[in-house]
């Protein structure tokens, strides 16, 4: 769906660096989601948020950190905590939530350890 | 917590064959259960939805059924395909909680 823009596309990190994906989104929605996709694991829950300035965590919180302080942008930090940070990382937002709404995605981005 | 199996994790079909992929969930109060198709390299997508107050629903070639005493749903699509070619997600959640995903199914539709 074109209302939600993930950036960058190929994201590259060093050791003991903090990288940060943003996620913006157009479609007035509430709610926001990232999760993160590894060959063979389908979709993990990181983190999601409800309304702005609110959060909860994931299945595999560790590591990440995101904030909320604007309806449409939900950035997610993978800090240096994060020892196997390589995976392709989706956002998505559904108009209320969590749960019982369809969720419409962004593209994606592609992290690796340089 | 909610846990999702997907099986199988790969399909290889003849065009014009069906498909079927299953999913059994684990928390009797999920009750939204949506199924995403993703291409290679794309995101994935929303192809078909049911609720728990429905026991089948269809969109041309693809149609969800859903037993919640036995709490397992499916998809199962018709006449594939090359282009059905993808990884298929099913999901479950209630209230409150947010989507938990399968690990996703191959589906391969050769020519």
């Amino acid at each position: 769906d074109g209302g939600i823009t993930q950036s960058p596309k190929y994201l590259f990190r060093k050791e003991g660096q903090n990288v940060t994906l943003s996620c913006e989104q157009n479609l007035n929605h509430d709610a926001m989601y990232w999760y993160r996709q590894d060959p063979g694991q389908g979709l993990r829950l990181i983190y999601y948020s409800q309304i702005v300035n609110d959060f909860q965590k994931g299945d595999i919180a560790e590591g990440y950190s995101v904030s909320r302080e604007k309806k449409e942008s939900f950035p997610l930090t993978v800090t240096s905590a994060q020892k196997n940070p390589t995976a392709f990382y989706l956002c998505a937002s559904s108009q209320a939530g969590p749960g019982n709404q369809p969720q419409h995605f962004g593209d994606g981005t592609r992290l690796s350890i340089l | 917590g909610e846990n999702v199996e997907q099986h199988p994790s790969t399909l290889s079909v003849q065009e014009g064959d069906s498909a079927v992929i299953k999913c059994t969930y684990s928390d009797s109060a999920s009750n939204y259960f949506p199924w995403y198709k993703q291409e290679l390299g794309k995101r994935p997508q929303l192809i078909i939805d049911i609720r728990s107050n429905v026991g089948e629903k269809k969109d041309q070639r693809i149609a969800v059924t859903l037993n919640k005493t036995a709490k397992h749903f499916s998809l199962h699509i018709t006449e594939t395909q090359p282009e059905d070619s993808a990884v298929y997600f099913c999901a479950a959640s209630s209230e409150g909680t947010a989507l938990i995903f399968g690990k996703g199914t191959t589906l391969s539709v050769s020519s």
